[in-house]
């Protein structure tokens, strides 16, 4: 959707390096979520963000949401190959329902 | 099991048939969405239900058909398939009363020859 980019489309790094994925929005946000999808498998929730400024952790990856909630960063520190797969984030843009928009995908690769 | 499910996981077809794929859930959510999963696009929702027997369209519709007559079903049926709709679609669920996220299935893949 054009309402959401993501950046970058894809990445490899060498594992044990940190890495950075990007989700714009066009618009402001009422919550972002963030996904997980190993190849050729089904989405795997990670976290979700609703505060301006916000930011939540689990294991080594950490996500914040901009204090104009119109940008959020998914960062992995120490990558390793089991982070290998595809991010996807997703935003509600209103409290109306669950629909969400779904930005293009970041496909990450990690060198052992 | 419990959970969302979806059948087939794969599914190869010829243009001009009819296909249905099925997605089902134990959790009783309210909502439930279909689905593709095209390289370059990203997911695009195709439909969506609120309630058992309400249906709305989504970013994708033509050339799919949905019904949701019980709350735990939400079966997509390509009427004529297309080539153009070969992609990968996945079934979701969420339950709107609380903040949740959409909870997904493990998609079907489909090729349409």
């Amino acid at each position: 959707s054009q309402e959401l980019e993501q950046s970058p489309q894809s990445l490899i790094v060498q594992e044990g390096k940190n890495l950075t994925i990007n989700c714009t929005s066009s618009k402001t946000l009422y919550g972002l979520y963030w996904y997980k999808q190993k190849y050729g498998e089904g989405l795997i929730f990670l976290m979700m963000l609703q505060k301006g400024g916000e930011e939540k952790s689990h294991e080594k990856i950490t996500a914040k949401l901009d204090e104009k909630k119109q940008q959020s960063s998914l960062h992995i520190t120490a990558s390793q190959p089991s982070h290998a797969g595809i991010y996807l984030c997703g935003a509600r843009y209103n409290n109306a329902g669950n629909m969400l928009t779904f930005g293009g995908g970041t496909r990450l690769m990690v060198k052992p | 099991d419990a959970g969302i499910t979806q059948s087939p996981r794969y599914k190869i077809t010829e243009t001009g048939r009819q296909v249905t794929l099925m997605c089902h859930q134990t959790w009783s959510h309210s909502y439930m969405f279909w689905y593709r999963q095209d390289l370059g696009h990203g997911l695009r929702l195709i439909y969506y239900s609120a309630a058992a027997d309400i249906t709305d369209k989504g970013e994708v519709p033509d050339g799919y058909v949905v019904s949701r007559s019980k709350t735990e079903n939400f079966p997509l049926t390509l009427e004529s398939a297309t080539r153009s709709q070969t992609s990968v679609y996945f079934c979701a669920s969420s339950d709107p009363s609380t903040q949740e996220t959409q909870y997904f299935g493990p998609g079907t893949r489909l090729l349409v020859l």
